[in-house]
């Protein structure tokens, strides 16, 4: 069964350090979307992708972060200067065109020191 | 804000009693609601979706259910098992194939054996 993937599984990271999160969608998805959750709070979206452009983004994602999908398979979310409360899992998520099912991959738990 | 919220945070079940868990949600015009299954340090996982047209769809041993009038969302599973133990998040959505989920906290489901 396709699934969505996510390299690394956790990251450690000093304040304002740069990291970038990268996820493999499934490969037919068009729709790719970054979530991220604090410890013990809900999911929050930060940006969704389509067409080599960025769909919608929610105010999380201000200009510290950026998305790129720089070959056909990778997905990454990039954060340039890292501050403690950026400290969460950082989930994947892909949907195909036309479907509203999101899949979700199994996270980065990124840790900013 | 609109929001999609949870009226419990925690559930605990003895093992094969029906487990039922509820989602308010304020925002009329999603179309599309899901639940997810979210078990400790893994991505959510796609559990059932409903379509706002239907107000009941039922899935292996898991039912949701949709009341638009009070705007209630809940989850049925039958025969809860201990591999049911997981936190629970209903999430919502608007019509466009690649709007983002907006998700509600979350409830943690725990069985007793």
């Amino acid at each position: 069964e396709p699934e969505v993937t996510q390299t690394p599984s956790h990251q450690v990271t000093q304040m304002g350090q740069e990291v970038i999160l990268r996820c493999v969608p499934i490969s037919n998805h068009l729709y790719f979307y970054w979530y991220r959750q604090i410890l013990g709070q809900k999911v929050e979206f930060l940006v969704s992708f389509y067409n080599n452009e960025i769909s919608e983004k929610s105010e999380i994602f201000d200009d510290q972060f950026s998305v790129e999908r720089p070959d056909g398979s990778n997905f990454t979310l990039k954060i340039r200067s890292t501050k403690l409360e950026d400290s969460a899992m950082y989930f994947c998520a892909s949907s195909g065109q036309g479907y509203n099912e999101q899949f979700f991959g199994p996270g980065t738990r990124l840790t900013v020191l | 804000g609109e929001s999609v919220g949870l009226h419990l945070p925690t559930l605990s079940v003895q093992e094969g009693d029906n487990s039922i868990i509820n989602c308010a949600y304020s925002n009329s015009a999603s179309d599309y609601f899901i639940w997810y299954k979210q078990e400790s340090g893994k991505g959510p996982q796609f559990i059932i979706d409903i379509r706002s047209n239907m107000d009941k769809r039922q899935g292996q041993r898991v039912t949701v259910l949709l009341n638009k009038t009070v705007k209630h969302l809940s989850l049925q599973i039958a025969a809860t098992q201990p591999g049911d133990s997981a936190v629970y998040f209903c999430a919502e959505k608007g019509k466009s194939g690649n709007t983002p989920l907006v998700f509600g906290k979350g409830t943690r489901l725990s069985v007793i054996a």
